[in-house]
Parts: structure tokens; sequence; C-alpha cells
């Protein structure tokens, strides 16, 4: 039981390049969630899926994508990488009947 | 959009000495979580309370939730290093099913 997975762990782009980030839950949750994490700035929710096959905004979506490929897997696209898109990224996944989320170790991902 | 305020950013302590992290709305929370992150990881869920004056007790750590469920705090009792990492509240407003977070309390504890 691996709980929430996140890859890659660290990565690198110039601008305008994009990449997707993925991430695997096997605890069979529901809902599946992507957050970014800036110094100061707690972390903020880029986008939601409350189950399979839907999607929705959080706080800050502007120049990201999201796919909920299936129950287990929850994808994040940078179609065109800017600076303003370096930092930490985080997915969280939770069940139903609760508010406990439990999180993936993060993607430290640096735009120059 | 919720605003979860968070108090202090920053706390440096010696062993041994107590504290306090406070976190603050002006809405009404459904429930309320504290994680705790150490660097390199996500933040791991340390507490939820849900009802008005709750208060629960992790070891050395007390939370409290506001009786209006406005607020709440982290009360940590003789603090050690070990102690040392991002201290997150985050909330959960009506029946939405997503979490505002505040904007952490970074805890150094002293040896």
């Amino acid at each position: 039981n691996a709980g929430v997975t996140q890859t890659p762990k660290f990565q690198v782009l110039k601008t305008g390049q994009s990449m997707t980030l993925q991430c695997a839950q096997d605890m069979n949750h529901n809902s599946m969630y992507w957050y970014r994490q800036d110094p100061g700035m707690g972390l903020r929710l880029i986008y939601y899926s409350a189950s399979e096959g839907t999607t929705d905004k959080g706080e800050v979506p502007n120049g990201y994508n999201v796919s909920r490929l299936n129950k287990r897997e929850f994808s994040l696209r940078l179609e065109s990488a800017a600076p303003s898109q370096t930092s930490v990224y985080f997915c969280a996944s939770f069940g139903s009947g609760s508010y406990e989320q439990y999180f993936g170790p993060g993607t430290r991902l640096t735009v120059t | 959009t919720q605003l979860l305020e968070q108090s202090p950013q920053f706390l440096s302590i010696q062993e041994g000495e107590n504290l306090t992290v406070y976190c603050n709305s002006s809405s009404v929370f459904s429930s309320l979580q504290w994680y705790r992150q150490e660097p390199g990881e996500g933040p791991v869920l340390l507490v939820t309370v849900v009802t008005g004056g709750e208060v629960k007790k992790l070891k050395r750590l007390t939370f409290q939730f506001g009786d209006a469920r406005k607020d709440s705090s982290l009360h940590i009792t003789a603090a050690q290093p070990g102690d040392t990492g991002l201290y997150l509240c985050a909330g959960a407003f009506g029946s939405a099913r997503q979490l505002t977070f505040g904007s952490g309390t970074q805890l150094t504890v002293l040896p």
C-alpha cells in the first residue's frame, strides 16, 4: 500500500516547454487534488476531481490542465511553462465521508 | 474564496518551552484539520476537529476548535527539536469537498 505517489520528484524546464506531472493513489479514493505550494502562501488548489470522469477548477487554474485518467490516476499538465509556475506541486486524495486528505511527496518544478 | 489566517508565520523557541499557533477565519468551518510538513515531504494529517468547543490531545499537542467554529489553536507543551516543521491548518467550508489552507507556521525548536 503505497498511498499517493507522484512522478517526477524534480524537474527543470525552460520557458515554453511542456510537461505532465503524474499522480496515482491506491486507496480507492474518489476525490483527487492538485496543489501548488509557494513560500509564505501555504497550499493553493489548482484543480480537483470529485470522482472519475469529472474535473473542476480550483483557486489558481490558469496555465494548467488536468486529466482524471481513471479512479487511480490524476495528471497535471503544463502546456507552456512560465517562470511563475516554479513551485512545489502536491497531489492529494481522500475518500467519501471524510475531509482528511492524504498527500504525495511532491514534485519540485523549476522553470528558467 | 474563503480566507484562513494563520499566526505566527515563524516561531523559533528553545527546547522545553511551550507555544501556541492560531488559525482564524471570518467564516464557519465544517471541519478543520492540522497538518505537519517536513522538508521535502507532503503534509501529514495530525488531527481533525469537527464540533465547536472540541479539544483533542495528541501526546504533547493540544488542538482546540472554537465554540463558533471560526477559529482553532494548536498548543505544544515542552517542545522538542523533533517538533520542528511547518504546521498548516486547513478548513472545509459548507458542503464543499475542498480544503482551504492557511499560510503555515514554520516552527524551529532549538536544542
